[in-house]
């Protein structure tokens, strides 16, 4: 079964400065996506990033990049110049659309404090 | 993007009534919509996978006669907590899978349950 890990419960940064989530996961497929959702306050789910796992360039979305290791099965966020609105919890995702049920997989998530 | 809208967006009633939440998808047709429980400062638990015109498929431990699901139609999934208790007072999110050449899952914004 396939299994996300964030090792990181908190994190703080200070504004402006960059801040990198980790993320670790588990699988036997070759093909999957892998995900970073934003949760505010507000409680909505926004995706902030996407990665193809055939893909072997990172994604990079403005202020956002990741650092995909598929061997190591390692996904990272990175969050350049860091603004109050970016604290949030942050949840690394999993999703195989070719599997029967198409779950998405979920890790416990990175509460992100900015500090101003 | 895609918008995907639930009502109510906060319910409070009676333990031992039922409620009903909707989950619809505003600007596309879902086929496939999933229901997720959040519990505070947690990550998201899928409960379900519904599928339109067919019956839903539950996540184990869940209940299938206490949180019914229908999907009836392309646009539109509900979920009925029936006999509610104060233990089900949750955050509850739907998500609708829009398939085409970026298949992406857009999450509603929420549906808090409280039970008194």
């Amino acid at each position: 079964a396939q299994t996300v890990t964030q090792s990181q419960p908190e994190m703080s940064v200070q504004e402006a400065e960059t801040v990198t989530l980790s993320c670790t996961y588990d699988t036997s497929e070759s093909d999957y996506y892998l995900f970073w959702y934003k949760q505010p306050p507000s409680r909505q789910m926004i995706l902030v990033i996407r990665q193809e796992a055939y893909k072997q360039q990172n994604a990079t979305e403005n202020r956002f990049s990741v650092n995909f290791q598929k061997a190591a099965k390692s996904f990272s966020l990175k969050i350049s110049d860091s603004q109050l609105g970016d604290a949030a919890m942050y949840f690394c995702a999993y999703r195989n659309p070719m599997n029967r049920d198409d779950k998405i997989i979920f890790g416990k998530g990175t509460r992100l404090h900015i500090l101003p | 993007g895609a918008v995907v809208s639930q009502h109510p967006s906060w319910v409070i009633c009676k333990s031992g009534t039922s409620v009903k939440i909707e989950c619809r998808s505003l600007d596309f047709q879902a086929t496939t919509m999933f229901w997720y429980r959040q519990f505070p400062k947690q990550s998201l638990m899928l409960m379900a996978t519904s599928n339109e015109g067919s019956k839903a498929t539950y996540e184990q431990g869940v209940e299938k006669d206490k949180f019914l699901i229908n999907h009836a139609s392309l646009t539109l999934s509900t979920l009925t907590v029936t006999s509610a208790h104060p233990e089900d007072s949750s955050f509850y999110i739907c998500s609708a899978r829009k398939t085409g050449r970026r298949d992406t899952q857009y999450f509603g914004p929420g549906t808090r349950l409280t039970v008194l």
